[in-house]
């Protein structure tokens, strides 16, 4: 069964921290791993995409890593802001189907 | 600023009746895909249109239809709404390996 788990949950840290966020995937063809910010209450916007050949990704302060060989993903985020706090989810679409396949995502919460 | 564009923003309705949800797509994107987020969760697949097609369905009862038109926008109807469809209710717009979501519909069921 094709599955997208994220982890931790939830996460709270202090402003100016660095944090990782974990996904593991089962997606089988695998195409690419999309790493989204949800605001609450808003759309996903997306980070990063990764694709099969890519190990590492940066855009800004979030860098995204891949490991094709045992699908896991990471996301780290350098220098938190208060603007952080948010939802991130990782997406893995089914090659098959077009589909796109949610992690349950991540709740990061960064206080001053 | 993504170029998908969803309406209304908000809406409440009562048990029982009709809603139509719309999605204006990023251009030249021909695939759009509908989900549902309750609160506190991951979004859930509903369905997917490709070129005015439906190409794939989630659990959804029937009752969840949608429609795309030749300029790729697209709706979302709920008949006989239920307490448990309010959520957010979020499209994107597709192509190959991009995929851009709107600001998304809050439903709100009462």
């Amino acid at each position: 069964k094709n599955q997208v788990e994220q982890s931790p949950q939830s996460l709270i840290i202090l402003e100016g921290k660095n944090c990782t966020l974990q996904c593991n995937y089962t997606v089988s063809p695998f195409s690419n791993l999309r790493w989204y910010k949800q605001d609450t209450g808003r759309g996903p916007v997306s980070l990063t995409i990764m694709t099969f050949s890519e190990n590492t990704k940066s855009n800004g302060r979030y860098t995204a890593t891949l490991d094709a060989d045992t699908k896991q993903s990471s996301l780290h985020i350098t220098a938190s802001q208060l603007s952080d706090s948010a939802s991130y989810i990782c997406v893995v679409p089914s090659s098959n189907t077009g589909k796109l396949i949610f992690g349950q995502g991540t709740t990061l919460q960064v206080k001053p | 600023e993504t170029g998908v564009t969803q309406s209304p923003t908000h809406l409440i309705k009562t048990r029982g009746q009709q809603v139509t949800l719309r999605c204006s797509s990023q251009s030249g994107h021909n695939t759009v895909s509908w989900y549902q987020q309750a609160l506190g969760q991951g979004p859930q697949f509903i369905f997917q249109y490709y070129r005015e097609e439906e190409n794939g369905r989630g659990n959804f009862p029937p009752r969840f239809s949608g429609l795309q038109f030749p300029n790729y926008s697209s709706e979302l109807n709920v008949n006989a709404l239920e307490l448990d469809d309010s959520a957010l209710y979020l499209c994107a717009s597709s192509f190959l390996a991009e995929a851009f979501f709107g600001q998304g519909t809050r439903l709100t069921v009462v």
